[in-house]
């Protein structure tokens, strides 16, 4: 089953534009982590929030996660073609550390 | 870091057949994933070793399907006797084995039944 869901599930923005995805999950959770996949490829970590963080940065990439509503979002700022390809968030379940659960994923298309 | 890699990266075979897929992880990780990926979900669970030893499998793998990773270095993952929903992507993941380490695929190899 997936843990998390993310919203929306195709985005098609342009070049330079803002690009924000959203994660929802159902249990509690330790972490939870972001990963990027280019099609026919295996998937890349992006960057993982704590439980206990509310916000965090990577070069362009800015990730919030409110507990309180078992949801996360990933924003790319001055998205870039490359940037094109399909996000997920993935938390661990069943109580285990190693147990990735992974959504559906968001498929981001930017247009040069 | 050579990164994980996976052999073959695409297996088309008849269904009945029985096929193999290697993974060889991140040297120094002692912890090993496979996952099953199907068009437009995410990947999904199947199998994780810790060294040698494998520790947990998923209610997705059904007998015919077997894992192992000999020694703690690469793995591989049996199909036996395939059938038409076995055609997936099937990804390795490696990491370290301590809280939140991220885990590094590797390309996944493209499974066709026909």
């Amino acid at each position: 089953s997936q843990q998390g869901e993310e919203d929306p599930q195709a985005l098609s923005i342009q070049e330079g534009e803002n690009a924000t995805m959203n994660c929802s999950y159902k249990t509690s959770i330790n972490n939870l982590q972001w990963y990027r996949q280019n099609s026919g490829r295996g998937l890349v970590h992006l960057i993982l929030i704590r439980s206990n963080e509310r916000e965090k940065h990577s070069g362009r990439l800015r990730v919030t996660l409110d507990t309180s509503k078992k949801s996360s979002s990933l924003l790319i700022t001055a998205s870039r073609a490359a940037d094109t390809a399909s996000y997920f968030c993935a938390t661990f379940s069943g109580g285990s550390n190693y147990k990735l659960t992974f959504g559906k994923g968001t498929l981001l298309t930017v247009n040069p | 870091d050579t990164g994980v890699s996976q052999d073959p990266r695409h297996k088309i075979t008849k269904r009945g057949q029985n096929v193999t897929f290697r993974c060889d992880p991140i040297s120094e990780h002692n912890r090993l994933y496979w996952y099953r990926q199907t068009l437009g979900q995410g990947p999904e669970f199947l199998t994780y070793f810790q060294n040698e030893a494998q520790l947990e499998k998923s209610r997705l793998l059904s007998d015919r399907f077997s894992a192992e990773r000999p020694k703690g270095s690469f793995s591989t993952l049996e199909i036996q006797r395939t059938e038409q929903g076995d055609s997936a992507m099937y990804l390795c993941a490696s990491s370290w084995g301590s809280e939140g380490q991220p885990q590094h695929f590797g390309d996944g190899t493209r499974l066709s039944i026909l």
